[in-house]
């Protein structure tokens, strides 16, 4: 079965760059998406197909997605931002998750 | 604004089936997939299946023996049944909409989501 892997933890000082890395077999042929989760709270979509935002998320957030790894960068990371991070893809008609990142900003 | 909105039992007995039903207001459930989606505690996201509003379905091959989920349009639900529960079944249940247009099992994504609701498998 087809798995993501993400990293457990990242910190990240406030004001500076966290970037959330995603690996997958031939990840870059196919489209990844990212959530945000923030404790007793459901996800929030963040980016869809590689690089796209929803209306509403601010542009710090960004997202890219070539070889085997996507990858989510956070510019100019704020305290607000410290939460848990999900990339998704899908596989034969199949959806797959990360394990999640839970990102801290100290 | 689509919102979506997970009822059922807070708490099942083990080997009993879990029932839920998710409630879509502020749009229709036609022309989209819906899926459910679980957390255990204090871990990460878990896809249990989908369905589009026609009914036809798909699901996650490690729970495939054990989930079913329907639709009725004509209430603007889908439900979900996890049969024969252990403890490990226990989490938070989430239902959520496939987003996107053409290609949805290659480019889709979850673009609205329940608040979700916690089901304890426990005698």
């Amino acid at each position: 079965s087809y798995e993501l892997t993400q990293p457990p933890s990242v910190s990240v000082s406030p004001g500076q760059t966290a970037s959330i890395t995603c690996s997958g077999d031939k990840l870059g042929g196919k489209y990844a998406c990212w959530y945000q989760q923030k404790p007793g709270q459901s996800p929030v979509l963040l980016i869809y197909q590689d690089v796209k935002r929803p209306s509403g998320i601010p542009e710090r957030f960004s997202g890219s997605n070539s070889g085997n790894t996507a990858t989510l960068t956070i510019s100019g990371t704020q305290a607000m931002d410290e939460a848990d991070y999900y990339c998704q893809a899908w596989d034969s008609s199949i959806v797959v998750f990360g394990g999640g990142t839970e990102l801290t900003v100290l | 604004q689509v919102q979506l909105q997970e009822s059922g039992p807070g708490l099942v007995k083990p080997s009993e089936t879990l029932s839920l039903t998710c409630t879509v207001s502020g749009g229709s459930i036609s022309s989209y997939y819906w899926s459910w989606i679980r957390q255990p505690p204090e871990k990460g996201l878990e896809w249990i299946g989908y369905i589009y509003y026609s009914g036809s379905t798909n699901y996650n091959p490690s729970l495939k023996s054990r989930v079913t989920i329907s639709v009725d349009t004509s209430k603007n639900q889908f439900s979900l049944k996890l049969s024969s529960v252990t403890a490990a079944d226990t989490a938070v249940y989430y239902c959520a909409r496939v987003g996107g247009s053409s290609s949805v099992f290659r480019s889709g994504f979850f673009d609205y989501w329940g608040q979700g609701t916690l089901v304890t498998v426990s005698s």
